[in-house]
């Protein structure tokens, strides 16, 4: 079975310029969340989708970052005029369910993003 | 506000020594708590899950924690590492009104001596 696919591996951008990041999740798991990784501040919850319906964006950057889930296949986190500090893994995950037994999450590999 | 702390960043063992790695968690209510592992360059892969019942719940590759109300903690332990377990570890809490999110530790980083 196929895990969580992110694309791409790896992203290098100029300072100003937008990055899109693609994840698609596991088949028939009805969750997508999205992670960012740095080595200062580590795991940090970015946003997440429950039946393509965004839930919960606490902690997403108010300007500049967005995610959408337009189809149950895919979602794409997009962030426009990159800053050096944007440069991090972001880690797109997906669950059967939530909460409960169901609510274990899958990562992908990640797609690292470098804004030089 | 639900939180993950691991005190160890890094720890260092000798193979085949017994591993313990530490987290506390701060939570209102009852926590549902994990364990993930991240070898090299890799994604985030789940060692073990607790849900309520019993507080020592076992993992994969032979590794088991143990849930403390008491001492809000939810150890990591192994008795006998392999130079395999490499990785950075993961502890995360999930409350059971966040319906699926997870809040990570800071991780701790093993390295294993020959």
């Amino acid at each position: 079975n196929a895990g969580v696919i992110q694309t791409p591996r790896h992203k290098v951008t100029g300072k100003g310029q937008e990055a899109t990041l693609w994840c698609e999740p596991i088949s028939g798991h009805s969750a997508v969340f999205w992670y960012r990784q740095t080595i200062v501040q580590g795991l940090e919850f970015l946003t997440y989708f429950r039946n393509q319906a965004p839930i919960d964006d606490s902690g997403m950057p108010k300007e500049r970052f967005s995610a959408q889930m337009p189809n149950q296949s895919h979602s794409t986190l997009k962030i426009q005029s990159t800053q050096p500090q944007d440069s991090a893994v972001y880690l797109c995950a997906s669950s059967l369910g939530w909460g409960g037994n169901t609510g274990q999450l899958y990562f992908g590999e990640g797609s690292k993003l470098t804004v030089l | 506000a639900q939180s993950v702390t691991q005190p160890d960043a890094r720890v260092t063992v000798s193979e085949g020594a017994s591993l313990q790695l530490r987290c506390k968690y701060s939570y209102f209510g009852t926590p549902y708590l994990f364990w993930y592992v991240q070898y090299p360059r890799q994604g985030l892969q789940l060692l073990l899950k607790y849900y309520p019942g019993d507080p020592v719940v076992q993992g994969v590759n032979g590794f088991e924690a143990e849930f403390s109300k008491s001492n809000s903690s939810f150890h990591l332990r192994k008795a006998s590492v392999h130079w395999s377990d490499w990785a950075v570890y993961f502890c995360a809490v999930e409350g059971n009104y966040n319906q699926g999110k997870l809040i990570f530790g800071q991780g701790t980083k093993l390295s294993i001596k020959p």
